[in-house]
């Protein structure tokens, strides 16, 4: 059964750094682009970045670009978000997802950057 | 960048009712267009793909209908179930992923 689980999530004060991963289980996650969404509490839903399936292209929303990283393991069969920088308004639960003409997501975790 | 827009942005509705929510791109998507249901503390669920196919499992109440800019999800008979907070997203090629602002589905 193909499942995304992420992980890393947690409590992290600004200005620091934390790194989200997600790892696919029956698929192979190299073969697809991939995304992180994420969604602050009580907003809507806002898409973060995405990795192409060789990770050739990595494009980054405005709000992220040059503070957030992402990248893959193919021997691990995962996926990484490195964030760094982190404000108040990084608050958010972080979805990764796979690119495909059905779009297939994991379930999330949080991340509250806080004092 | 491929904005979406989706109204209305609330919407009350008793059970029993025909609800229509429509989302507009800001250029053509073609048909890449999906549909998500969200409870609170929950992950989106996925209802409709490539503007018009019901995903495994999902009740034949929602449909999904358009291709371009227009887009439209209709659930034909709403039931308790089905409130919730619906979004529609982008995506015709990977990076422009994109999503409408949501509409909130209440009790009238």
């Amino acid at each position: 059964q193909e499942q995304l689980v992420e992980s890393g999530g947690g409590v992290v004060q600004p200005g620091r750094s934390l790194r989200l991963s997600c790892a696919a289980f029956g698929f192979t996650l190299s073969k697809y682009a991939m995304h992180w969404v994420r969604q602050a509490p009580g907003k809507g839903l806002e898409w973060v970045a995405v990795m192409s399936y060789d990770e050739t292209y990595k494009y980054y929303a405005d709000s992220v670009r040059g503070r957030f990283t992402i990248s893959g393991d193919k021997s691990k069969n995962s996926l990484f978000l490195e964030m760094n920088s982190l404000t108040p308004d990084d608050t958010a639960v972080y979805y990764c997802a796979r690119e495909d003409t059905v779009p297939f997501w994991g379930r999330g975790t949080l991340v509250v950057v806080s004092s | 960048d491929i904005q979406m827009t989706q109204s209305p942005s609330t919407l009350s509705a008793s059970v029993g009712d025909r609800v229509t929510i429509t989302c507009r791109a800001s250029q053509t998507i073609y048909s890449w267009l999906a549909w998500y249901q969200q409870k609170v503390g929950k992950a989106p669920k996925l209802l409709i793909y490539k503007a018009s196919n019901l995903e495994n499992g999902v009740p034949s109440r929602f449909s999904g209908s358009g291709s371009g800019t227009e887009f439209t999800l209709t659930i034909s008979s709403l039931q308790p179930d089905d409130f919730a907070t619906y979004y529609c997203q982008g995506y015709k090629d990977y990076s422009s992923w994109t999503f409408g602002q949501g509409t909130k589905v209440e009790i009238k």
